[in-house]
């Protein structure tokens, strides 16, 4: 069956301006999580949806990064008033539920904040 | 807090070399251990895993063994190819209260000559 994918693979936008970035997971994961991959910090957890419980915002940087999960399916990164401390590769991982399930990570959308 | 260090690269080594990368990690509970594997051009795949100490994680001809009285999980392969050029990244998931939230080390470029 399919991975999990992402859209748009590269993403450039300028100062200020919000972005979207979509994660559709693997058919059948209720779980998914959203990481950053930078230069300077490597791979961060950002946020973790698990079935119908509140999501773990635990690792979102600042109040401008949002998250949304519909349907228990595709979620959605939101951005607002983008900085170019922002640019990165976000990627998204899905994984059954339960402990120890290993994660499986899309190919990530590449962001460039001008 | 629980994190992972692993050792700063890049690795450059011939075709049949032996490899070893090592990791180490700080958790206050019983973390499970993680290697994933990042090729060129491609996204985060997850290339073994230990969940309890003492277990060897093997796939490809890597091998690491959890050892709870080093907190390490180094990577190993005998023998390694062209093919295996990539960065490496070692992760725990240290469950309970960060169960999900992947914490990376800072990645491990490893490029193989022939």
């Amino acid at each position: 069956g399919a991975g999990v994918s992402q859209s748009p693979s590269n993403k450039v936008t300028e100062k200020g301006k919000d972005v979207e970035l979509r994660c559709d997971p693997i058919s059948g994961h209720t779980a998914l999580y959203w990481y950053r991959q930078s230069l300077g910090q490597g791979l961060e957890f950002l946020i973790y949806f698990q079935g119908n419980s509140a999501p773990d915002k635990s690792g979102l940087p600042s109040d401008r990064f949002s998250a949304e999960r519909t349907g228990g399916s595709v979620s959605t990164l939101t951005i607002q008033r983008t900085q170019q401390e922002d640019s990165a590769v976000y990627l998204c991982a899905s994984s059954l539920a339960g402990v120890q399930e290993t994660q499986y990570f899309g190919p990530g959308t590449r962001l460039l904040v001008l | 807090g629980n994190s992972v260090t692993q050792m700063e690269g890049p690795v450059t080594l011939s075709e049949e070399a032996f490899l070893t990368i090592n990791c180490t990690y700080t958790a206050t509970g019983y973390p499970s251990l993680f290697w994933y594997v990042q090729y060129p051009g491609e996204g985060l795949q997850l290339l073994l895993k230990a969940t309890k100490a003492d277990d060897k994680g093997s796939n490809k001809g890597f091998e690491a063994t959890y050892r709870k009285e080093t907190t390490s999980f180094h990577l190993e392969k005998g023998s390694v190819q062209v093919s295996d050029s990539a960065v490496y990244f070692c992760a725990q998931d240290a469950g309970g209260t960060s169960y999900g939230k992947l914490t990376f080390g800072q990645g491990t470029i490893l490029t193989v000559h022939p």
